[in-house]
């Protein structure tokens, strides 16, 4: 089956640690988002990917960071630079941003909590 | 102003009545539209993508499209209970600084389907 898997479905953070959520899609897809939603809130993106070691700030990237070494993979880091973290993150993919087309499909998502 | 914009709810309609939600958006040169359903505590999954003006059926759902208005609704025919979720609106807009698009949501309309 393709999708998109991501992990842990739950993640505790305290206070000055870093965590990374897993992120990882079969889909074939060239483009990766993170996307966070707060209550009551729309999405908003972190970071995107478009291709293989390129990425790119959304608008909320401050106190997060990623990597892509992989097409499948867009892990994402919460630093302890981040001081209000607690929320659902979202990772989706699509085939390619440069499309005007470009469905996105998401990930089952994280919820992370500041303890 | 936001760029999507949709009514929170509480939408109610009882079991078997037509639930309409609707998205306006402000870029007048957005190309591509999408729907997407959240249950609670869920990830996003997309139920409906419209590119051109009019109707495009899929079963019970019906986008609909007035790119004059700048406007697009989704209604849903016989609702059921399992209908119950929050509805986010999606608008694909271009980013002339880069010639790639960028994924706008709305806040999601939350409809109730009362059996």
């Amino acid at each position: 089956d393709g999708g998109i898997t991501q992990s842990p479905k739950y993640l505790f953070r305290k206070e000055g640690q870093n965590v990374t959520l897993s992120c990882e899609q079969n889909l074939n897809h060239d483009a990766m988002y993170w996307y966070r939603q707060d209550p009551g809130q729309g999405l908003r993106l972190i970071y995107y990917s478009q291709i293989v070691n390129d990425f790119q700030k959304g608008d909320i990237a401050e106190g997060y960071s990623v990597s892509r070494e992989k097409k499948e993979s867009f892990p994402l880091t919460v630093t302890s630079a981040q001081k209000n973290p607690t929320a659902f993150y979202l990772c989706a993919s699509s085939i390619d941003r440069r499309s005007w087309g470009n469905e996105q499909f998401f990930g089952p998502g994280t919820r992370l909590t500041v303890l | 102003q936001k760029e999507v914009e949709q009514n929170s709810g509480p939408l109610s309609v009882p079991e078997g009545a037509i639930a309409s939600l609707n998205c306006t958006y402000s870029d007048r040169g957005s190309q591509s539209f999408f729907w997407y359903r959240q249950y609670s505590g869920k990830s996003p999954e997309l139920i409906m993508s419209i590119y051109s003006n009019g109707d495009k059926e899929d079963g019970r759902f019906t986008a609909q499209l007035n790119k004059a208005s700048q406007y697009v609704s989704l209604l849903i025919r016989d609702s059921q209970p399992s209908d119950s979720a929050t509805y986010l609106c999606a608008v694909n807009s271009l980013l002339t600084t880069s010639g790639t698009y960028k994924y706008i949501f709305g806040t999601g309309t939350r409809l109730k389907v009362l059996a």
